[in-house]
């Protein structure tokens, strides 16, 4: 597996305002991935962040909302941009460690509550 | 795209107990992940299961592929082990990893 660190674990924020959300990883890996998880709800995928280009979206999640960063093969940021209360949730950044299995593992989650 | 039903929805227990967890998919998968969510929002991972049978401690899973369904065991249930149980699958085709909606469980002391 892999050692994955998220800052900040959790933050209350305005509504209007934006927040980056760091994914950092303790070796190389070649697919990171952000999720989103709403309150009583299960996780969606945002994104698939990809090393340098831009990052490929789901369907409902646009880059003006959910900006991406991925400058290297350890290191990830998911800003949101312009939040309401409807982006109270929590974010989780995912990784495949390159085991030819598919399998993920997610880092401890950034909680994020906009009054 | 594939769908994931888990039941039950959620599960009350008394420490001690035994449980039975399933998830039932839609199509062929590549990946069938088992991940508990601790009260914190942590999200752990408990099998990589595509096929087969795996233990761990009190945790044990079995996938059976052909049948579409996968079954997560829990014996001598601890309250530690409450929270969220989620299944994951990537469908034959690659592409994401899919959520079910989970289960809650709860184990009384």
């Amino acid at each position: 597996s892999a050692v994955i660190s998220q800052k900040p674990s959790r933050d209350i924020c305005q509504r209007g305002t934006s927040l980056t959300i760091q994914c950092q990883v303790d070796s190389q890996v070649t697919m990171m991935f952000w999720y989103r998880q709403q309150p009583g709800q299960s996780l969606t995928l945002i994104a698939t962040a990809n090393q340098g280009s831009e990052a490929t979206y789901e369907s409902g999640f646009v880059i003006d909302k959910f900006p991406i960063s991925r400058p290297n093969l350890t290191f990830s940021t998911l800003t949101v941009s312009n939040m309401s209360p409807e982006d109270s949730s929590i974010y989780l950044c995912s990784v495949d460690v390159g085991l030819n299995t598919g399998e993920l593992f997610f880092g401890e989650g950034s909680r994020l509550t906009v009054l | 795209g594939i769908q994931v039903e888990q039941s039950p929805p959620d599960l009350i227990l008394q420490e001690g107990a035994n449980s039975t967890l399933r998830c039932n998919f839609s199509d062929s998968v590549n990946n069938l992940q088992w991940f508990h969510q601790n009260p914190w929002g942590q999200l752990i991972n408990l099998f990589y299961i595509p096929s087969g049978t795996k233990q761990n401690g009190r945790l044990s899973a079995t996938t059976v592929a052909t049948e579409r369904y996968s079954l997560l065991y829990i014996s001598s249930s601890q309250t530690t082990d409450s929270g969220v149980y989620f299944c994951a699958v990537t469908g034959n085709q690659g592409g994401k990893l899919i959520f079910g909606q989970g289960t809650e469980l709860s184990v009384k002391p």
